[in-house]
């Protein structure tokens, strides 16, 4: 199976600081695209930054970045200026680029944000 | 729009019952899936559809059916819930293009409980 692993259960970051999530994955294809979910104790899942994994540069969206080595398979994602509200569990998920539009989610990491 | 909707919102079954959960979405999306939740294992995909009255398995589709008679509603129908099936469920859909990285749009979730 092809599997995507968040090695770390629980972070917790100061208000303002910068943290990083870990991702990896296993795949055979050459292109795929990645994703980063949050999810608040709301529980809805809420989509932060994605990855097509046939673009080099690193996806950004405002505080919220990726480092993305194709060849380790590894796709990390940078919070920085942490905010109360970034608190909540984090997904990442790998999707094929053939045919259906199936998502490969991993454990999750919950990030604990203290002021 | 009122994007992807679920009902109910919350459950509890006994064991043997069976019951229907909805999901609607008024975003004209080709794909729809269905996703549960459990602790320290991420979302994994029970069932989806590419299309009215396609449909194929996931990742843990046993004790689950679906169908796709309206582009709109995909509902998940559990025959005979056991307790293995407490979980959080989620709908999802999107566009189904090949080659673009089409977002997942997810419902709120309906947290069910087996006893």
């Amino acid at each position: 199976a092809q599997t995507v692993t968040q090695s770390q259960p629980e972070m917790s970051v100061q208000e303002a600081e910068t943290v990083t999530l870990s991702c990896t994955y296993d795949t055979s294809e050459s292109d795929y695209y990645l994703f980063w979910y949050k999810q608040p104790p709301s529980r809805q899942m809420i989509l932060v930054i994605r990855q097509e994994a046939y673009k080099q540069q690193n996806a950004t969206e405002n505080r919220f970045s990726v480092n993305f080595q194709k060849a380790a398979k590894s796709f990390s994602l940078k919070i920085s200026d942490s905010q109360l509200g970034d608190a909540a569990m984090y997904f990442c998920a790998r999707r094929s680029d053939q045919g259906a539009q199936k998502l490969v989610f991993g454990q999750g990491t919950r990030l604990t944000i203290n002021p | 729009n009122a994007g992807v909707t679920q009902t109910p919102k919350f459950q509890v079954l006994k064991t043997g019952q069976s019951m229907t959960l909805q999901c609607a979405q008024d975003m004209n999306h080709e794909y729809m899936s269905w996703y549960r939740q459990d602790p320290g294992m991420g979302l994994r995909l029970i069932h989806y559809s590419v299309g009215a009255g396609i449909t194929d398995q996931g990742e843990v589709p046993n004790g689950y059916n679906v169908s796709r008679s309206t582009t709109e509603d995909f509902p998940l129908r559990l025959l005979s819930a056991a307790p293995s099936q407490t979980s959080v469920y989620f709908c999802a859909s999107s566009y189904s293009r090949r080659l673009s990285n089409n977002e997942q749009f997810f419902g709120p979730g309906t947290r069910l409980t087996v006893l």
